[in-house]
């Protein structure tokens, strides 16, 4: 346990369900992303959030819809996937910004959620 | 812009050294990350180094940062089957809103 979670582990939608994963931490992080992971491409960031505020959006499609109620939850609500969007969904926190970063600043990710659509 | 690139691919024998390379563009990087990321998980931060060293050590993993060809390794000594993971190459640069840049990982295949 890395201390960011990640629920479910895994689901299984049709095209026209809506769902949303869930993401947890309690390191006392101010920063928290999604990112998408498929085998065909690398890492893609989709987005960003700072002090609950969204900072950036990797011009992600509005079929994926995220939430940050607080600094600890994260949330992405999914509705009309198309199976491109099949992929492994991770979450990530981190701590500080700028001249408040941390030394070892670093992020650390939850173990994913293994997202397929059909 | 960023960028950061390694291969995609290393096969190595059990007990051999395993050394993974990674190249990046940007002169301002503070940090630099090794993350392992095993089948089914997230990635795990292996090792960090900051810009100003040049050789970190830590247990079997050595970093060596090469900061004027701009050049990091990630040395596994006597490679073991529970290394076999995708290895992701990361780094910081200044003033880029403390976004970490990732590279697309490099897949450690463990031979018998």
């Amino acid at each position: 346990e890395t201390g960011v979670t990640q629920t479910p582990r895994h689901l299984v939608m049709g095209m026209t369900n809506k769902k949303s994963l869930k993401c947890e931490q309690h390191l006392g992080h101010n920063a928290m992303y999604w990112y998408k992971q498929s085998a065909k491409k690398p890492l893609e960031l989709m987005f960003v959030y700072s002090l609950e505020e969204r900072v950036e959006n990797n011009s992600v499609p509005s079929r994926f819809s995220p939430e940050c109620p607080n600094s600890s939850h994260l949330f992405l609500h999914l509705h009309t996937l198309q199976p491109e969007d099949s992929a492994l969904y991770l979450c990530a926190s981190s701590q500080g910004s700028g001249a408040n970063r941390a030394p070892n600043y670093g992020y650390t990710f939850g173990s994913g959620t293994r997202l397929t659509v059909v | 812009g960023e960028d950061v690139e390694q291969s995609l691919f290393l096969s190595v024998r059990e007990g051999d050294s395993s050394v993974i390379n990674c190249t990046y563009t940007d002169s301002s990087s503070t940090y630099l990350y090794w993350y392992k990321q095993e089948p089914g998980a997230g990635l795990q931060l292996l090792t960090y180094i900051f810009s100003n060293m040049d050789m970190k050590q830590d247990q079997r993993l050595t970093v060596l940062l090469n900061k004027k060809d701009k050049h990091l390794s990630l040395r596994i000594a006597d490679t073991q089957t529970g290394d076999s993971a995708i290895y992701f190459c990361a780094d910081l640069p200044a003033n880029r809103d403390d976004k970490i840049i990732f590279g697309k990982g490099t897949r450690l295949h463990i031979l018998p």
